[in-house]
C-alpha cells in the first residue's frame, strides 16, 4: 500500500529565513503529489500539485515544491518565510481508481519574528 | 472564488446518536469525498463517491457510515449510531476532475 513519510513533526524558522519541508512517498508508479496547508481551525488548503512534466512546480504563496523520482521525495520549499505562513503543512499522494489521497503526519511550522 | 462549505462547524453529540454532516461542494463538480482526522492525527480517506455512488471507501467506512447526495447541491455522511472514538474533524472535499481536490473548512464532531 502507498505511504507518505514527513520525517518533521516541528520545524522553527525565523521570519525570513528560508523553508525545505520533506515529503517522502512509497508507491510503485510515479503518483500525484500535492503539498496542503492548514491554519488552525480551518480546512485544508491546496498549495501545489504534480502531475507529471516539469519536476519543479510552483504554488500559491510563494511556496515551490521539488518532486524526485529517484528519492521518491517532493519537498516543499520557499525562499522567504513570513509569519503568516506558520501553520500545519501536509504532503498528500493521489492512488487509487476512487481518487482518495494518502495523508502524511503533517509537519508543523513554527515563524520566529 | 468558490468554495466547499460543511455545516455544522461543531457538532455535540451523545453515543448511540446518529448524525448527518452536510457539505455543498464546489457546483461544478463531480466528485466527492469525506475524510476524518483524530485530534494529533493525519487525515484520513474515508470514502469517495462519483455518479450517484461510492467508488472508493476505506475500512473505517464500515456499515455505521452512509453517504448521500440527497439533491444537486447537497452531499451528506450519516453516522449510524456514534461511538467515542468517531470524536473527530470530518472534512468534505469536491474535485471536478481526477484527484485536485478542494477542502471544506471540517466539522468538528464530538461524542459525549
Amino acid at each position: 500500500a502507498q505511504s507518505v513519510t514527513q520525517p518533521d513533526i516541528h520545524i522553527t524558522v525565523s521570519e525570513g529565513a528560508s523553508l525545505e519541508l520533506r515529503c517522502n512517498y512509497s508507491y510503485g508508479a510515479t503518483p500525484y503529489l500535492f503539498w496542503y496547508v492548514q491554519s488552525p481551525g480551518q480546512g485544508l488548503q491546496l498549495l501545489l500539485k504534480y502531475f507529471s512534466g516539469d519536476t519543479l512546480v510552483q504554488g500559491i504563496k510563494g511556496f515551490e515544491a521539488e518532486f524526485k523520482r529517484s528519492q521518491s521525495s517532493f519537498n516543499l520549499r520557499k525562499p522567504s518565510v513570513h509569519w503568516s505562513d506558520a501553520a500545519e503543512y501536509f504532503c498528500a499522494v493521489g492512488v487509487g481508481g476512487g481518487n482518495k489521497l494518502t495523508f502524511g503526519t503533517g509537519t508543523q511550522l513554527k515563524v520566529e519574528l | 472564488e468558490p468554495e466547499v462549505t460543511q455545516t455544522p462547524s461543531h457538532q455535540v453529540t451523545q453515543m448511540g446518536q446518529e448524525v448527518i454532516l452536510r457539505c455543498v461542494p464546489i457546483s461544478n463538480h463531480l466528485y466527492f469525498y469525506w475524510y476524518r482526522q483524530i485530534l494529533g492525527q493525519k487525515v484520513e480517506f474515508l470514502v469517495s463517491f462519483y455518479n450517484n455512488e461510492i467508488s472508493e471507501k476505506s475500512e473505517i467506512f464500515d456499515d455505521q457510515f452512509s453517504v448521500e447526495r440527497p439533491d444537486g447541491s447537497n452531499f451528506t455522511l450519516k453516522i449510524r449510531s456514534t461511538k467515542l472514538e468517531d470524536s473527530a474533524m470530518y472534512f468534505c472535499a469536491s474535485s471536478e476532475s481526477t484527484y485536485e481536490q478542494y477542502f471544506g473548512p471540517g466539522t468538528r464532531l464530538t461524542v459525549t
